[in-house]
């Protein structure tokens, strides 16, 4: 039971232009989101977070919008640049120690 | 060093052997994690450390997984009598934060180990 879903194994996107990465949740008791990024053969880099009380969050090119009614989430990157290809991991907690991790969504930008 | 620090970084083990995976966390820091990552797959929950108390570990997958942080800083993650399934990343992360993964938690550069 998968309960943080990153439904798009890949996306490409051109160097310059805005990437979307989506992700969906069905707990609802969760109330802190983070996204990661991940190159191989390191582990995972925080991104960015936000909590339940907020619809946005925004750091630099990174921006995090949340959907509490949809149980959506989406990491938007504006500008894209190829140093941002990498394995990007939604992640979710809500009590307790443990975060569930999405599958990841492997994001190609292309020069 | 300045970072989270995991050894060996591979370990290929046959299969019924035991292996031990350490953690050096960051110095200072209260808080252990170790989650699991399979292949293709996001990282997993094993069991969660403050300061030398295990307060969760309900991710580990059987009693063949054992985990300690005897003084409160180093941590081994044991695996006993390996199994195929076992195969994957051991990722081990730290914060100087009490509670769940957060903006101040990192991560280390994982435990690749191969169960043939």
């Amino acid at each position: 039971d998968q309960q943080v879903k990153q439904n798009s194994p890949s996306l490409s996107v051109q160097e310059g232009r805005i990437s979307i990465l989506n992700c969906d949740y069905t707990n609802s008791m969760f109330d802190y989101f983070l996204w990661y990024k991940k190159y191989p053969a390191e582990g995972p880099t925080f991104l960015i977070s936000i909590s339940s009380i907020k619809d946005k969050n925004e750091d630099g090119r990174f921006t995090v919008f949340l959907n509490k009614s949809a149980k959506h989430l989406s990491l938007h990157i504006v500008p894209s640049q190829p140093g941002d290809s990498a394995v990007y991991f939604c992640a979710a907690s809500g009590g307790g120690f443990k975060t569930i991790f999405g599958a990841g969504t492997r994001l190609f930008v292309k020069a | 060093g300045a970072g989270v620090s995991q050894s060996p970084r591979y370990k290929v083990a046959k299969r019924g052997q035991d292996v031990a995976l350490r953690c050096d966390p960051i110095s200072g820091h209260v808080s252990l994690f170790w989650y699991q990552q399979a292949l293709g797959q996001g990282p997993e929950f094993l069991t969660y450390f403050q300061n030398e108390a295990q307060l969760d570990k309900s991710g580990l997958p059987s009693d063949r997984f054992f985990a300690e942080r005897p003084e409160g800083s180093v941590s081994t993650l044991k695996i006993q009598r390996t199994q195929q399934e076992d195969s994957a990343v051991y990722l081990c992360a730290s914060s100087y934060i009490s509670g769940t993964l957060n903006t101040e938690a990192f991560f280390g550069q994982g435990t690749r180990l191969t169960v043939v």
